[in-house]
């Protein structure tokens, strides 16, 4: 089955504890992508990759890290959370990503609090 | 200003109701345009492409004006599973910008 995944799901973690969420595609996508949704705000772009080893900036990269390794895994790293990183995070990819019309795929999402 | 701006709704409506949805952007550069449906707190998923000749999709009809740089989308004939968000999106080159969303609640 054609997926994107995020692990983990569900996370409650402290101030300062470094952590990685994982996204992982099936599809042999090139473009993938790291977004957070928070109330009255919408879907923000954290980062976003076109292909392996090529990442940019999105909106909101301040306190994340990411990288491309494989061209099917995009980790999201937070090498030291604060509690306005708590938000609902999802990974998302489609085929080529570079404006032409192309579909984003959804990871189901990793629900982050930081206390 | 936001790059994307939707009105939040709610929009509550009666099933078998005809609601239409707007959404405006800010930057002319834009070249990609889409609806994509959020059900509560789950993955957005797309719902349809923006054409510049409008196109359908069953009871789905989206518009693009480029002139006055705002995209929208009718649904008829409302169904109870129509419920949710609906998040316009906007594709100016590598990066993707959304909107709040519009929430749509349809109504026995």
């Amino acid at each position: 089955e054609a997926q994107v995944t995020q692990n983990p799901r569900y996370l409650i973690t402290v101030t300062g504890k470094k952590l990685t969420v994982t996204c992982s595609q099936n599809m042999n996508h090139e473009y993938m992508s790291w977004y957070r949704q928070d109330p009255g705000l919408g879907l923000r772009q954290i980062y976003y990759s076109m292909n392996v080893e090529v990442t940019d900036k999105g909106d909101v990269p301040e306190g994340y890290k990411v990288s491309r390794k494989e061209k099917r895994n995009f980790p999201l790293i937070l090498e030291s959370p604060s509690p306005n990183q708590t938000s609902l995070y999802f990974c998302a990819s489609s085929l080529y990503g570079d404006g032409r019309r192309d579909t984003q795929y959804f990871g189901p999402g990793t629900r982050l609090t930081v206390l | 200003r936001k790059e994307v701006e939707q009105d939040p709704g709610p929009f509550n409506v009666p099933e078998g109701a005809t609601v239409a949805f707007n959404c405006t952007y800010s930057n002319s550069a834009s070249q990609s345009f889409f609806w994509y449906r959020q059900d509560c707190r789950k993955e957005p998923k797309l719902l349809m492409s923006v054409y510049s000749s409008g196109n359908e999709d069953g009871r789905f009809t989206a518009q693009l004006n480029r002139a006055s740089q705002y995209i929208s989308l009718l649904i008829r004939d409302s169904k109870l599973s129509d419920s949710a968000t609906y998040l316009c999106v906007v594709n100016a080159g590598n990066m993707l910008t959304f909107g709040g969303g519009t929430r749509l609640m349809v109504k026995p």
